[in-house]
């Protein structure tokens, strides 16, 4: 069981650039969470599928930020149009099933927007 | 709404020595509770969950969790740290039946020689 993949590791973009960020959860997982860390806000929920469907993104910023799960195996984060705000660490989890569940994390993909 | 509280943002201790590390939760219902740790450049790995029943609960390399219902706390806990200890260790809540994590803002650990 490899965990949950995340890529890149890193990616930085300038400024009004899109970033497109990875997440393989681990496999027979069917619920999917995407989170951004940084210092000044700490773990931030922003979105949840589960069987492939989006259930929750009461998380996401409401513009330049959208997440897709196209397959059982992997989801993506998409944020268009970079900024500096937006540099942080991206983590995604998955859980064997949405609600008691455990989540178990990825390493995360630290985006730097310059 | 639910919240969690680690009122230390940084704890340094000796290696040998015991170890607690503080967590208050705000919820009006019986929570699930969580301590994940997270190592430099890495992602949060599951200490020890805490669902039901006994109020102390195991988990990995030695450490314990005790729930308090009457204090709202699940205060952590390790006899003899290591140096390897060493890392930043988050409290986290779900409601009943939910999904979505409430994480605290983590506390800092520094195992000192």
């Amino acid at each position: 069981n490899a965990g949950v993949i995340q890529t890149p590791r890193h990616k930085v973009t300038g400024k009004g650039q899109e970033a497109t960020l990875w997440c393989e959860p681990i496999s027979g997982h069917s619920a999917v969470f995407w989170y951004r860390q940084t210092i000044v806000q700490g773990l931030e929920f922003l979105t949840y599928f589960r069987n492939q469907a989006p259930i929750d993104d009461s998380g996401m910023p409401k513009e330049r930020f959208s997440a897709q799960m196209p397959n059982q195996s992997h989801s993506t984060l998409k944020i268009q149009s970079t900024q500096p705000q937006d540099s942080a660490v991206y983590l995604c989890a998955s859980s064997f099933s949405g609600g008691v569940y455990e989540q178990y994390f990825g390493p995360g993909t630290r985006l730097t927007v310059l | 709404a639910q919240s969690v509280t680690q009122p230390d943002a940084r704890v340094t201790v000796s290696e040998g020595a015991s170890l607690q590390l503080r967590c208050k939760y705000s919820y009006s219902g019986t929570p699930y509770l969580f301590w994940y740790v997270q190592y430099p450049r890495q992602g949060l790995q599951l200490l020890l969950k805490y669902y039901s029943g006994d109020p102390v609960v195991q988990g990995v390399n030695g450490f314990e969790a005790e729930f308090s219902k009457s204090n709202s706390s699940f205060h952590l806990r390790k006899a003899s740290v290591h140096w390897s200890d060493s890392a930043v260790y988050f409290c986290a809540l779900t409601r009943t039946g939910g999904y979505k994590v409430v994480f605290g803002s983590g506390t800092r650990l520094l195992v000192s020689p």
